[in-house]
């Protein structure tokens, strides 16, 4: 059984760091892409940022690019979103999911998500 | 970010047919496929289409996809209280060389 355990959201001030983190089990983690979507309070989804199986390709929606860093370890597992600079607007849920197979195929299993709450 | 647009809210009664729209354009669901999620209150969203029609193992066929040119659309047929949930369209999107999600839909079962 496919699980993703997120973690590693809290409060920080605007113009701080964050990172999250996804542990993964029950599949062959290096041979699929991962991805993190958020959603705001009371909002849709938003997708954020995904990376192919072996690392080498990772993609940024424009509203986070340049501050996000979307990385993995595949000896551990696990998928890591480094958040910097953060604004009020990146208030929200995250979750990581696990890609069905190319990127655009859609995200197949999700983790329970974490909040993440930017104080202004 | 773009998004691709969809009716805010839909509703039927129980057993009753359900259709929710999503349209894009050339650069997302007129060049890739389309996924559709549904989202349970307080919960994590669920894949429940992929590639425009395909339902994923456990999805009953009650929940049917389907594409023309840059527009998708979702059908519940035979609609149930537990159906009661957000629903979002999504594609790729060759432009921003990322993923879209639609602005989702509220469907109430009356």
């Amino acid at each position: 059984e496919v699980q993703l355990l997120d973690s590693g959201g809290g409060l920080v001030q605007r113009g701080g760091s964050l990172r999250l983190s996804c542990a993964a089990s029950g599949f062959t983690f290096r041979s699929y892409g991962m991805t993190w979507v958020r959603q705001a309070p009371g909002k849709g989804l938003e997708w954020v940022a995904t990376i192919s199986g072996n690392g080498g390709s990772t993609y940024y929606a424009d509203s986070v690019k340049g501050r996000f860093t979307m990385s993995r370890d595949n000896s551990e597992n696990k998928v890591y979103l480094q958040m910097n600079s953060l604004r009020a607007e990146d208030t929200a849920v995250y979750f990581c999911a696990k890609c069905r197979s190319a990127p655009g195929s859609g995200f197949d299993s999700w983790g329970q998500g974490t909040l993440v709450s930017v104080s202004s | 970010q773009s998004v691709l647009t969809q009716p805010p809210s839909a509703s039927a009664t129980p057993g009753q047919r359900v259709t929710i729209s999503c349209s894009g354009s050339n650069s997302k669901i007129g060049s890739n496929t389309v996924n559709w999620y549904q989202q349970l209150p307080g919960t994590a969203p669920k894949l429940l289409i992929y590639s425009n029609k395909q339902r994923p193992s456990g999805v009953p066929d009650r929940f049917s996809g389907s594409k023309s040119g840059t527009s998708a659309s979702l059908a519940i047929s035979g609609l149930q209280s537990e159906d009661e949930a957000d629903y979002y369209c999504a594609a790729w999107d060759d432009s921003l060389n990322g993923y879209v999600f639609g602005t989702g839909t509220k469907v109430t079962v009356l």
